[in-house]
């Protein structure tokens, strides 16, 4: 089955310097790859997709990359600023039966 | 309007109940998920349901069982409540696979 592993599981960055997270997945079929964040006490929410005809997609100070052939995909946050600490969570739907399979996260913490 | 309502927020109960939680979404999305949240915060998918029908069921135990009775709830049953089911349960939607999920607020469940 899908293998998702997400690293680093802890990452501290001081503001105003730049964050990057990686996920790495299994099923060479996969073609969706989602970040979402989720701060203290709240839910999930999306904040950048890609899908598997692109290799980058940027949204203000969010860009996710994606290395279809080393099955890898990665998000980037610049200029970081204390509202982007929270843990952050990268999905890979399967494409055989709509499994989804989310890494274990990464906790950002962002330094004044 | 909230997208993904689920209830109740919290849910604090003895060993050995029987208890349910609801969901609804208002989007109009095909697809309906559960998931469980433990501790680390780690997020695993339970069920999925499409049309109605269930269309992946992770290895949970069949105490968990999830009740559809149209497209837009999902509620989700728990019999003979166990100490390791305290954890957030987090029901979502999406429009079809491979798109993004929409998180309702999660539920906390403490079994005392």
């Amino acid at each position: 089955g899908e293998n998702v592993e997400q690293h680093p599981s802890t990452l501290s960055v001081q503001e105003g310097d730049s964050a990057v997270i990686k996920c790495t997945y299994s099923d060479s079929a996969s073609n969706y790859f989602p970040w979402y964040k989720q701060e203290l006490g709240k839910r999930p929410q999306l904040i950048i997709d890609i899908r598997s005809n692109v290799g980058e997609k940027k949204d203000q100070r969010i860009a996710v990359t994606l290395n279809k052939t080393a099955k890898h995909f990665s998000l980037h946050i610049t200029e970081t600023q204390p509202e982007d600490s929270a843990v952050y969570f990268c999905a890979v739907p399967t494409d055989r039966d709509d499994k989804i399979i989310f890494g274990k996260g990464t906790r950002l913490h962002i330094l004044p | 309007d909230t997208a993904v309502s689920q209830t109740p927020k919290y849910l604090v109960t003895q060993m050995g109940n029987d208890k349910s939680i609801k969901c609804e979404q208002n989007l109009g999305h095909d697809t309906m998920y559960w998931y469980k949240q433990d501790s680390k915060k780690f997020l695993k998918i339970m069920f999925s349901y499409n049309n109605k029908e269930l269309i992946i069921n992770e290895t949970v135990p069949n105490r968990f069982s999830p009740k559809s009775p149209d497209k837009a709830h999902l509620n989700l049953h728990i019999n003979s409540l166990e100490l390791g089911d305290s954890a957030v349960y987090f029901c979502a939607s999406s429009q079809a696979r491979g798109t993004a999920q929409h998180f309702g607020d999660g539920t906390r469940l403490s079994i005392l």
